[in-house]
C-alpha cells in the first residue's frame, strides 16, 4: 500500500535555529497537504500545494513540493517556541483515499 | 462559526462492545472524513462521505462503518471492539471538490476511545 514517510521523526533545535522535514511518498500526489498538531491537539491545515516544483511561502515557513510530485519538505526558519509540534504532510491517493505522513515532532528549547 | 464538533470527549468500552461517535461540520461543508489516530502516529483514514455517500474508504475492516445524515453530520460506528481499536477519532469538514481532490480539512477535537 501507498506509504507517506517524514524525517526526522524527531527534532530539537534551540529557538532562533532553522528546521526541515521532508516528506517521500511511495506514490504520486495530485497535491499535498501539511498540517500542524500540538500537544494533545488536533491537526490544523497549513497550506496546500498543487503544482510540480510549487514553492510557498507563510512567514517563516516556506513549503517545497517535488518535480516528481512525491515529495515535499516544510523548513521554518528562526524557530520560535510557538512552532513546537508535530508536522504532517498528506495527500491523496487515486482511490480516493487520504494518506498522512509519519510526522515530524519538533522540540524548540528557549 | 462554530468548528468542527464531535462527541463524546471522551469514552471507555470493553472488549466485543460497540461504539458510535459524532461529529458536526462546520456550517457550509458538505464532506465529512472520519480517522484514526494512535499515539504517536498520523491519522489514518478511515472514510470519507459527502451527499450521504461513502466517497473513499481507508484499509479498515468491516466492523468500522459510517453514515451521513442530511444536515451532514455523521456518525461512526465500530462493531465488536478490540483493545487496538483505542485511539482518538478525529472527524474533519470540508469543501467537497471531487472525487479523488481532497481540499483543505478542518479538524474537530477528536474523541478519545479507550478499549479495556
Amino acid at each position: 500500500g501507498q506509504q507517506v514517510m517524514q524525517i526526522p521523526q524527531y527534532q530539537h533545535v534551540q529557538e532562533g535555529e532553522d528546521f526541515t522535514t521532508y516528506c517521500n511518498s511511495s506514490t504520486t500526489l495530485s497535491n499535498i497537504q501539511w498540517y500542524k498538531q500540538r500537544p494533545g491537539g488536533h491537526p490544523v491545515f497549513l497550506i496546500q500545494l498543487v503544482k510540480s516544483g510549487e514553492v510557498k511561502k507563510q512567514k517563516r515557513l516556506t513549503f517545497q513540493f517535488g518535480e516528481a510530485k512525491k515529495n515535499s519538505s516544510l523548513h521554518i526558519t528562526a524557530t520560535q517556541t510557538t512552532d513546537v509540534g508535530t508536522y504532517f504532510c498528506a495527500g491523496p491517493n487515486t482511490g480516493n483515499q487520504f494518506y498522512f505522513g509519519t510526522g515530524t515532532s519538533l522540540t524548540v528549547i528557549p | 462559526d462554530a468548528g468542527v464538533t464531535q462527541s463524546p470527549t471522551h469514552l471507555i468500552k470493553t472488549r466485543g462492545q460497540h461504539v458510535t461517535l459524532r461529529c458536526s461540520p462546520i456550517s457550509g461543508h458538505k464532506s465529512v472524513s472520519w480517522y484514526q489516530q494512535v499515539l504517536g502516529q498520523g491519522p489514518q483514514f478511515i472514510f470519507q462521505y459527502y451527499e450521504k455517500e461513502e466517497r473513499g474508504r481507508g484499509n479498515f475492516p468491516d466492523r468500522f462503518s459510517a453514515r451521513q445524515f442530511p444536515n451532514y453530520s455523521s456518525e461512526l460506528n465500530v462493531n465488536a471492539l478490540l483493545l487496538g481499536d483505542s485511539a482518538l477519532y478525529l472527524c474533519a469538514s470540508s469543501l467537497y471538490l471531487r472525487a479523488g481532490l481532497f481540499n483543505e480539512q478542518f479538524f474537530g477535537p477528536g474523541t478519545r476511545l479507550t478499549v479495556l
